[in-house]
């Protein structure tokens, strides 16, 4: 069984519009959160991490955490086309270092 | 600083052959995973070592997938014999534990293995 699940599989949005991902935990033991992207034909590259409830913003990209609901956000604004990428959520637990990966969100900012 | 490195980029083997895939971490790191990435599966975890030790190992991929830390800052995965089904991209990642907060992964660029 998937222990993070992301939706929507696929977006396109506009160039300079916002996207938005999402990343639901089904183990309430996850308390570490992080987005990373992965460009074509590279290795994933860390994001943003959030292991506190409510928002962090960096720069275009804002991340919002509720664990009573086991769910984490990522929020791009002013999308573009360099943002076109597959974006996956990881999850980990305290003193526990491995990481769970959600199946990624295939995103595509359209010039 | 030099990033996560693995060689070879691509791979192609013939089904029953055994491969090597080697993985250089980042400098300083202790924690060292391996993943096989799949449209269908996603990241699914192969191996996770800690200052050289075997800290865990993905179940269903005990069978023919053995990865090693010869060192510090080497690491390999052979597979063996390969399976037209391995046909995957293996990602070596590793980060730094300091036993505080969780760390972030650094990923090398992937090793792409077809299996004919």
């Amino acid at each position: 069984q998937q222990k993070v699940q992301q939706s929507p599989e696929s977006l396109s949005v506009p160039e300079g519009g916002m996207a938005s991902l999402n990343c639901t935990s089904s183990d309430r033991n996850f308390q570490y959160f992080w987005w990373y992207r992965q460009h074509s034909g590279e290795g994933p590259k860390a994001l943003m991490s959030i292991f506190s409830d409510g928002d962090k913003k960096e720069g275009r990209f804002t991340a919002h955490l509720n664990k009573a609901s086991l769910h984490v956000s990522l929020h791009i604004r002013d999308s573009q086309p360099s943002d076109s990428a597959l974006y996956f959520c990881a999850a980990s637990r305290p003193g526990y270092q491995n990481f769970y990966f959600g199946k990624g969100t295939s995103l595509t900012v359209i010039p | 600083d030099a990033g996560v490195t693995q060689t070879p980029r691509h791979e192609v083997a013939e089904k029953g052959q055994t491969i090597i895939l080697k993985c250089e971490p980042v400098s300083g790191h202790n924690d060292l995973f391996w993943y096989r990435q799949t449209k269908i599966q996603g990241l699914e975890l192969l191996s996770y070592f800690r200052s050289k030790s075997l800290m865990e190992d993905g179940g269903a991929f005990k069978d023919r997938f053995k990865a090693e830390m010869l060192n510090s800052s080497f690491s390999t995965l052979k597979i063996q014999p390969t399976e037209p089904k391995d046909s995957a991209v293996y990602l070596c990642a590793s980060s730094l534990w300091t036993g505080g907060s969780q760390n972030t992964l650094y990923f090398g660029a992937g090793t792409r293995l077809s299996v004919l």
